[in-house]
């Protein structure tokens, strides 16, 4: 079962940040915070994923809290193609199955 | 980055038909790959772990002798959709983990069955 808590579904204006939370109370130490996003009839692309630290790279930022029962991933400047369902997940990487929750719906309008 | 081929990207076949899809890691090794089905609206659904060289292990719910999933070599994964019916028809993707990469785990581009 998936392990996180994500909003439906959220609008954003394009230009604007888009600020995407995630809550994953219960969350071990050994398991990463990953993003994931899925744009219509494509294959998940990565985002970005970290374990503890803020982490930010060309795509977005992540923004994880200090007891890592939620976090935000950060899209600075949203566009029109950033439209796409955007999951987290708590993983510990290559030692376990990558199960989606439904994601967060999120529409950037002109 | 770690890229994973997934082919064919789109196929219609004839109900009681079979169907082959591959999934390639292209510049790595994939020991462990994981097969996934999605309908409409829906969320990613695991099907199958598969792993390199050994039988692969199915989700609860999910038929091993309808969904044939065989992991020869380390860069390719095949599931075949045997017998196929109406009701399979879905977006089915293939992801690798990718041990050691930044990404963990790399997903093909989808493969979309439709059985008339």
């Amino acid at each position: 079962d998936a392990k996180t808590t994500q909003p439906p579904s959220m609008d954003c204006a394009e230009g604007r940040a888009a600020n995407l939370p995630c809550n994953h109370s219960t969350i071990s130490g050994n398991e990463y915070v990953y993003w994931y996003r899925q744009i219509h009839s494509q294959g998940p692309q990565y985002i970005i994923h970290g374990l503890k630290n803020n982490e930010t790279n060309e795509m977005a930022s992540l923004i994880i809290t200090e007891d890592r029962k939620s976090s935000t991933l950060i899209l600075p400047h949203a566009t029109l193609r950033d439209t796409a369902v955007y999951y987290c997940i708590v993983i510990t990487p290559g030692f376990q199955k990558l199960v989606f929750g439904t994601g967060t719906r999120l529409l950037v309008s002109p | 980055g770690a890229v994973v081929s997934q082919h064919p990207s789109w196929v219609i076949c004839k109900s009681g038909t079979s169907v082959k899809i591959e999934c390639r890691s292209l510049d790595f090794q994939a020991t462990t790959m994981f097969w996934y089905r999605q309908f409409p609206k829906q969320s990613l659904m695991l099907m199958a772990t598969s792993n390199e060289g050994s039988k692969a292990t199915y989700e609860q719910g999910v038929e091993k002798d309808k969904f044939l999933i065989n992991h020869a070599s380390l860069t390719l994964s095949t599931l075949t959709v045997t017998s196929a019916h109406p009701e399979d028809s879905s977006f089915y993707i293939c992801s690798a983990v990718t041990d050691g990469r930044r990404s963990g785990y790399t997903f093909g581009s989808g493969t979309r069955l439709t059985v008339v």
